[in-house]
């Protein structure tokens, strides 16, 4: 069964870091274009970030420079490295699969999310 | 910056009635990079149709997508209970490289 797990999630004071780790089963992590993408309460769906079967990473504004996207081939799993985290960051974080043979430029799995609270 | 559309914001209809959503983008976007997903409370989106009209596997035919250019529409021709949800538009390929729209929320009449 293809299956993503997410965990890592939790309260955290502003200017904080927290890495996210989302567990992939079913497939090859790195054979796949992984993404995050968050919601934050009552609100709708922000991508985050990607990175390409290849490496390339890219952010959205918002996070550019202070995320970082990775991921570990051996372990297939992916991660979200957060840093100088704001009040803004507070959402529900997703992981989600591009397989681009199947469902090219769009996301057909996802992970059941980690939750992301920001706050003093 | 692409900007992504939908409305309405809010739709109110019935069981076995037609659905219409409409999602508009703010520059001309190919039709191979635009998505459409249900989210239901407290559950993960789910991928409904890819490359504008495409439907994800076991997505039920009564979910249609169209259009071209900037303007794309998601059609549920009979709607059943269970599809009374929220839907995003998203489009991929375009600064930003990803881009939701605000969302379309179904509810029952």
């Amino acid at each position: 069964e293809v299956q993503m797990v997410e965990s890592g999630g939790g309260l955290i004071h502003p200017g904080g870091s927290l890495r996210l780790s989302c567990a992939a089963s079913g497939f090859t992590v790195s054979d796949s274009f992984m993404t995050w993408v968050r919601q934050a309460p009552g609100k709708g769906l922000e991508w985050v970030s990607i990175i390409f079967s290849v490496g390339n990473t890219y952010y959205a504004d918002s996070v550019k420079g202070r995320f970082t996207i990775s991921r570990d081939n051996s372990k297939n799993t992916l991660y979200l490295q957060m840093n100088s985290l704001r009040v803004e960051d507070t959402a529900v974080y997703y992981c989600a699969r591009e397989d681009d043979n199947l469902t090219p430029r769009a996301f057909d799995v996802w992970g059941q999310g980690a939750t992301v609270i920001v706050s003093s | 910056e692409i900007v992504l559309t939908q409305s309405p914001g809010t739709l109110s209809l019935s069981p076995g009635e037609r659905a219409t959503l409409s999602c508009r983008a703010s520059q001309i976007i190919s039709t191979k990079y635009l998505a459409w997903y249900q989210q239901k409370p407290g559950q993960t989106p789910r991928l409904l149709i890819y490359g504008a009209s495409s439907r994800a596997a076991g997505i039920p035919d009564r979910f249609r997508g169209s259009g071209s250019g900037t303007d794309f529409t998601l059609t549920i021709s009979r709607l059943e209970p269970e599809d009374f949800a929220v839907y995003y538009c998203q489009q991929y390929g375009s600064s930003p490289l990803i881009t939701f729209g605000q969302g379309t929320r179904l509810e029952i009449k």
